[in-house]
This record gives structure tokens, C-alpha cells and sequence, in this order.
């Protein structure tokens, strides 16, 4: 079975444009998370769509947007980009069977954007 | 508050055990975890353990959790190079989202 697959794997930005990274959650898996990992750090959370409703959101600015497609697939958008932005975002998804094990995330390769 | 703690390196020889310490803030976490980053790569998720138990074993793993002292550790036998990689603990928090510590850099020497 596939894992969850991410597109593109590396994005060059320069500061102010914006950028739209993708992602396909494991087949069945009806939940996709965000997080966003900087450098040196662990993951940091930023989003959680569940059956297209945004189930849960970080500590990030309203530059950051995501949405959840009837097919489960999602997409993180950023606004206005800046340099510290630069990192390696991760999707995640898990089945999400409200609550439990079935929460347990699985990540896909990430995406690397590197902000000019 | 929602924190994890973590040694950032560790360096062991090959054919050793190596063990990764892990404290977290968050005493209602049900499920904790240990993901696996090799350079360049996302997380692979090791092993799990649920908040009820002191300790699981998978294989080479071998998970212990104190649940008073808010310990959890990751012992890794027979140590192999290919085990080189940076580990995070992990808790479940709210139900839904996963909180990460910086990560514990495992280098195994030949």
C-alpha cells in the first residue's frame, strides 16, 4: 500500500510570494495533519482537517491556510511568504476513529521550501 | 503545558545497546511514540506505547515508561550503523495532534 505521498519534494521561494504544497493521505486514512520542521528542531504543529473541517490549528499566523478535498487529499497554503519560513513541511494522516490508537500519525516525506 | 525533552546526542559503538531518555509535561497523553529521521527523509514511526503500560518490546525495541516520573525511554539492541538517525519522542495530546521533542541524534560507530 502506498504512504502518504507529498508534492513537490523541493520549492524555491522568494520572499513575499505565496505557495501551495500537496498532499495524499494513506488510503482509508480520513485525516491530514500539518507541521512544519525547522533546522536542527522537531516537528511543530500547524493544521488538522478531518472530513474537510479543520479539526485543530498551532500556533501560526494567518498566513497559513489549508484545506481538506472530498478525496481526503489536502493542501498547505502560504501567504506572503518570509525567510523563516524555510524548513521541511510534513503532512501526516491517520484514520481517526475519534480518539485512540487510530490517531496515531504517519508522515510522508515532506516537502523542503526554501524561502530566498 | 505541552513540552518534550530530550538528550540531543548520542553516540554508541556498533553491536551495543543504545538508549534514548525522553521527559514530557503532559500527564493525560494516552499514546507516546518514537519516530525515526534518516537525512533527508520524513519520520518513520518506530514504536508505540500506550499510557497503561510500562513496557513494550519489538524486536530490537524495547520501550519503558515511567507514567509518575513522565519518563520514557527507547533501548535499541545490537545497535547496527544503519540505525543511525535522529529519534523524537512524541506525545498524542487532545486527541489529535502530536507533540515533538528536538530530537536525540544517534551516531553508531563501525
Amino acid at each position: 500500500d502506498a504512504g502518504v505521498t507529498q508534492s513537490p519534494t523541493h520549492l524555491i521561494k522568494t520572499r513575499g510570494q505565496h505557495v501551495t504544497l500537496r498532499c495524499s493521505p494513506i488510503s482509508g486514512h480520513k485525516s491530514v495533519s500539518w507541521y512544519q520542521q525547522v533546522l536542527g528542531q522537531g516537528p511543530q504543529f500547524i493544521f488538522q482537517y478531518y472530513e474537510k473541517e479543520e479539526r485543530g490549528r498551532g500556533n501560526f499566523p494567518d498566513r497559513f491556510s489549508a484545506r481538506q478535498f472530498p478525496n481526503y487529499s489536502s493542501e498547505l497554503n502560504v501567504n506572503a511568504l518570509l525567510l523563516g519560513d524555510s524548513a521541511l513541511y510534513l503532512c501526516a494522516s491517520s484514520l481517526a476513529t475519534g480518539g485512540g490508537i487510530g490517531e496515531t500519525q504517519y508522515f510522508g516525506p515532506g516537502t523542503r521550501l526554501l524561502v530566498l | 503545558g505541552e513540552d518534550v525533552e530530550q538528550s540531543l546526542f548520542l553516540s554508541v559503538r556498533e553491536g551495543d545497546s543504545s538508549v534514548i531518555n525522553c521527559t514530557y509535561t503532559d500527564s493525560s497523553s494516552t499514546y507516546l511514540y518514537w519516530y525515526k529521521q534518516e537525512p533527508g527523509a520524513g519520520l518513520q514511526l518506530l514504536t508505540y506505547i500506550f499510557s497503561n503500560m510500562d513496557m513494550k518490546q519489538d524486536q530490537r525495541l524495547t520501550v519503558l515508561l515511567n507514567k509518575k516520573d513522565k519518563h520514557l525511554s527507547l533501548r535499541i539492541a545490537d545497535t547496527q550503523t544503519g540505525d543511525s538517525a535522529i529519534y523524537f519522542c512524541a506525545f498524542l495530546l487532545g486527541g489529535f495532534k502530536t507533540i515533538f521533542g528536538a530530537g536525540t541524534r544517534l551516531f553508531v560507530k563501525a
